[in-house]
Parts: C-alpha cells; sequence; structure tokens
C-alpha cells in the first residue's frame, strides 16, 4: 500500500511538556522516514530523519524510534518551547523507495 | 532561502482554464518534486522528474502534466481548472534520484480558483 496514517491531527501541550506524534506505514520495503515541520505560511522543512537500520535518532530535544516489524515510527519533542508551534509531517519512502509519502499532518501548540 | 524558486507566488485565475507554475531547484540538484497541499491537507505527491525524465507518479490528474527541461527547471500545467484544484503547490528538489534524503521545498505557489 501507498498511505501513511498520521496521528493525532491535533495536539495542544503546556510549554515544557513533550509531544509524541505517531504514525504508521504500510509498505513493508519502506525504508526512509523523515519528518518536517511547517511553520504558519511557510514551506516545510527537514527537522529529522531515520533509516530503516537505525531504530532510534536523537538531535536536542528531537527524537525518532521507528519499529519496522510494527510499521511505525513516531516522533518525541521534548521541553517543548513556543517555537515548536506549527504542523508536523512525517513521510515514508514506498515503492522500492521511488515515492515519499507524507502522513496529513500534526497540528501542534505550545501553550504559554 | 531553501534555494528553490517557484513562480508566480499567487495566481487567481477562473475555472476552465489553464495555468503554468514553474520551478527552478537548488544548484546543482536532479531531482523535481511537485506536491499539492489543499486547505488542511497533507502534502499529495502528483510527480517526480529526475534529470529530465519521470521517475515517479503519484495522485496526479489527467488534467495536469509537467515537464522538466534540459536547464533542470520544470513547469506544471493544470488545465480544465475546477474549484477544487484551488491550493497551495510546492515544488521540492533534492541531489539524488530516489526521495531517500532531505527535499528543499520552494515557497510554494498558490492557485486560486474562482
Amino acid at each position: 500500500g501507498e498511505n501513511v496514517e498520521q496521528h493525532p491531527s491535533t495536539l495542544s501541550v503546556q510549554e515544557g511538556d513533550s509531544a509524541v506524534i505517531k504514525c504508521t506505514y504500510s509498505d513493508s520495503a519502506s525504508n526512509y522516514f523523515p519528518w518536517y515541520k511547517q511553520e504558519l505560511g511557510k514551506r516545510p522543512q527537514l527537522i529529522i530523519d531515520i533509516r530503516s537500520n537505525v531504530g532510534e535518532k536523537k538531535d536536542q530535544r528531537i527524537a525518532v524510534t521507528l519499529n519496522k516489524t510494527a510499521k511505525h515510527f513516531s516522533l518525541h519533542i521534548t521541553e517543548t518551547q513556543p517555537e515548536d508551534s506549527a504542523v508536523y509531517f512525517c513521510a515514508a519512502s514506498i515503492g522500492g523507495a521511488q515515492k515519499l509519502v507524507f502522513g496529513q499532518g500534526t497540528r501542534l501548540t505550545i501553550n504559554p | 532561502d531553501s534555494g528553490v524558486t517557484q513562480t508566480p507566488k499567487h495566481l487567481i485565475t477562473a475555472t476552465g482554464q489553464r495555468v503554468t507554475l514553474r520551478c527552478s531547484p537548488r544548484s546543482g540538484d536532479l531531482s523535481v518534486y511537485w506536491y499539492q497541499q489543499s486547505l488542511d491537507q497533507g502534502l499529495q505527491f502528483l510527480i517526480q522528474y529526475y534529470n529530465g525524465e519521470e521517475r515517479a507518479k503519484g495522485n496526479i490528474l489527467e488534467r495536469f502534466s509537467a515537464q522538466q527541461f534540459p536547464d533542470l527547471h520544470s513547469e506544471l500545467n493544470l488545465s480544465s481548472l475546477e474549484l477544487g484544484d484551488s491550493a497551495l503547490y510546492f515544488c521540492a528538489s533534492s541531489v539524488e534520484g530516489q526521495p531517500t534524503g532531505e527535499l528543499f521545498f520552494g515557497e510554494g505557489s498558490r492557485l486560486t480558483v474562482l
């Protein structure tokens, strides 16, 4: 299949708390899983990515975990800050890495 | 600035018309991708070109077509426009022929069909 499901569609957390966004994919051959952040009125930008030979990757306050058996991956943001407010998209390479399919996005709001 | 240039930034047209969106990739990038983002929707993959050749196709309507020219810029042609075609159209580029590395997005072309 070519679906990437992303949950939740909206997420509101208090500043300083953690946020978790989850995605599932259906193509067992998928091997590349990036996360993009899109601020209001701006273009999507890559914030972190993970490949299928790695289970977890961290970059300061953000981390991504991958469970290939279950075909799901998650984005974790710790110590959230107001500037983390944005729409976050997960994606997965499918069809033998021929296409990058995005999830529907999660609108994250950080409340001060 | 991602280095990807899209024109026009905004376009308003009527149903039934035809428009062309243009994208210049980052210097050195051989792949160009087109995505459609409707209001509160995700990024729908339309089509990818690599070094002038079509590489992958997504849910692109038959009324839409694209091409990549020898200088690597790309154009997305939308014809017989319908109200539902109103969206933000993003172009992205990458060095590789497969989307297994960072895609650099342009600022998008916002199309409004009245």
